[in-house]
């Protein structure tokens, strides 16, 4: 069975600092890996997605993930963080083959920007 | 487009109770997915439905359930309402049945159980 862990609960940085969100997957079967966001009052907000290929996928609002099969991980980074990214991120990974669209999600990340 | 609109936002019911959660999906949608969202947790897959039918079931008991309306549109009813069911509890559409087809989430309804 697939399951997701986000490693840290909370992370705080400084506007302009890099972010970086750790993320690691569990699939007998090759993973279909998802990041999102969620902002208070929101719903979740697709980041992006790594499905087959490129194990570099680059996201919106300058986000970017690399998929590392041999380290099972999957993590979420930006090179300078705004005070806007302060939100909730989940990782998630999309259960059995991908046809049916059921999507298991971490515990999820709270993302602190300090000015 | 207005997107995936839930309703209502907010929902205060006592144990016992029956509540209906209601999903509109994005235009062009045919698939919609619930999940609930405990506080400080992710969300949880309850079901999903496609074609007016329960396509996939996550581990919920009998107690939650949903209908699809001819027009894509869902609801989620759960009876006999537990302190532990207060969550925010989120729709979400995709299309042609789902699968790796992006998911778009509403914002969610906040159902409160005293």
């Amino acid at each position: 069975a697939q399951s997701v862990t986000q490693l840290g609960s909370h992370v705080s940085v400084s506007e302009g600092a890099l972010v970086l969100l750790r993320c690691n997957y569990s699939s007998s079967v090759p993973p279909y890996l998802f990041w999102y966001v969620q902002y208070p009052n929101q719903g979740l907000q697709l980041l992006l997605k790594y499905t087959t290929g490129a194990t570099l996928v680059k996201g919106i609002n300058g986000f970017e993930a690399e998929f590392k099969k041999s380290e099972t991980s999957f993590h979420l980074t930006k090179p300078s963080a705004h005070m806007s990214d302060a939100a909730e991120y989940f990782c998630a990974v999309i259960h059995g083959s991908g046809n049916t669209g059921k999507l298991i999600f971490g515990q999820g990340t709270t993302l602190q920007v300090k000015p | 487009d207005a997107g995936v609109t839930q309703s209502p936002t907010h929902l205060i019911k006592t144990r016992g109770q029956q509540v209906t959660l209601r999903c509109s999906p994005k235009s062009g949608h045919d698939t919609v997915s619930w999940y609930q969202q405990a506080l400080g947790q992710g969300p949880q897959f309850i079901f999903q439905y496609y074609e007016e039918e329960e396509r996939q079931r996550g581990n919920f008991p009998d107690r939650f359930s949903g209908h699809q309306f001819p027009n894509y549109s869902s609801e989620l009813n759960v009876n006999a309402l537990l302190l532990g069911d207060s969550a925010l509890y989120l729709c979400a559409s995709s299309a042609m049945g789902g699968g790796l087809n992006e998911q778009f989430f509403g914002p969610g309804t906040r159902l409160t159980v005293l």
